[in-house]
């Protein structure tokens, strides 16, 4: 089965640009997570879809980060305008039941 | 809010011994426990996954829980340098009373495996 894919790989925005990412999950897989893993921690929950419903976007930025799952498929993610600390890998995860599989991730640099 | 902890090391083992990575979690009401590796540079991939008090193995990786002292672990036997990599403990997330899938992550454990 093919995997949850992300693009791009890498982006290098200045602070205060906009930046976009993109997932397409697992075919199949109704829930979809975007995660921030920042430098030396562990990944943490940015939001959560249930089809293209939001079930958790508590930790979500919301003055400068956006999500949308249009059709309950695809993903964006987007943060306008960019912040230095903005820098990290942002990892979008699908899952059917329980475990989580995840793409390979989008390194984005604020300079 | 839910916390799980592991030692960030590095933690390292020569080539052939048994690694050791520990993971405690806050939440007495856990059920599910997820160990992933994560190379350098890449996502996290699942490993192992444990739902019950004891031991679970497979093939050189075997995970224990233990719920009364809310730990989990994960044994690497026979590790080689391969096996170099992060790992990462995880616990289900909730959205008030709900469990909802997301996964609370500790800091991750850098293991190195020398030749």
């Amino acid at each position: 089965e093919a995997g949850v894919a992300q693009s791009p790989r890498y982006k290098i925005i200045e602070k205060r640009q906009s930046v976009a990412f993109w997932c397409n999950p697992i075919s199949g897989h109704a829930t979809l997570y975007w995660y921030q893993q920042i430098l030396g921690q562990g990944p943490k929950l940015l939001i959560q879809f249930q089809n293209n419903g939001v079930v958790d976007d508590s930790q979500l930025p919301k003055d400068r980060f956006s999500a949308e799952r249009l059709k309950g498929v695809d993903s964006t993610l987007k943060i306008q305008p960019a912040k230095l600390e903005d820098s990290a890998v942002y990892l979008c995860a699908s899952s059917f039941i329980r475990e989580s599989t995840f793409g390979s991730g989008t390194r984005l640099t604020v300079v | 809010q839910k916390e799980v902890e592991q030692n960030s090391g590095p933690l390292s083992v020569p080539e052939g011994a048994i690694a050791s990575l520990n993971c405690t979690y806050s939440d007495r009401g856990s059920q599910s426990f997820f160990w992933y590796r994560q190379y350098s540079g890449k996502s996290p991939e699942l490993i192992m996954s444990i739902y019950s008090n004891g031991d679970k193995e497979d093939g050189r990786f075997t995970a224990q829980l233990n719920k009364a002292s809310q730990y989990v672990s994960l044994l690497i036997r026979d590790s080689q340098p391969s096996d170099s990599a992060t790992y990462l403990c995880a616990v289900p997330g909730t959205y008030g009373s709900s469990n909802t899938g997301k996964l609370i992550f500790g800091q991750g454990t850098t293991l190195q495996v020398k030749p």
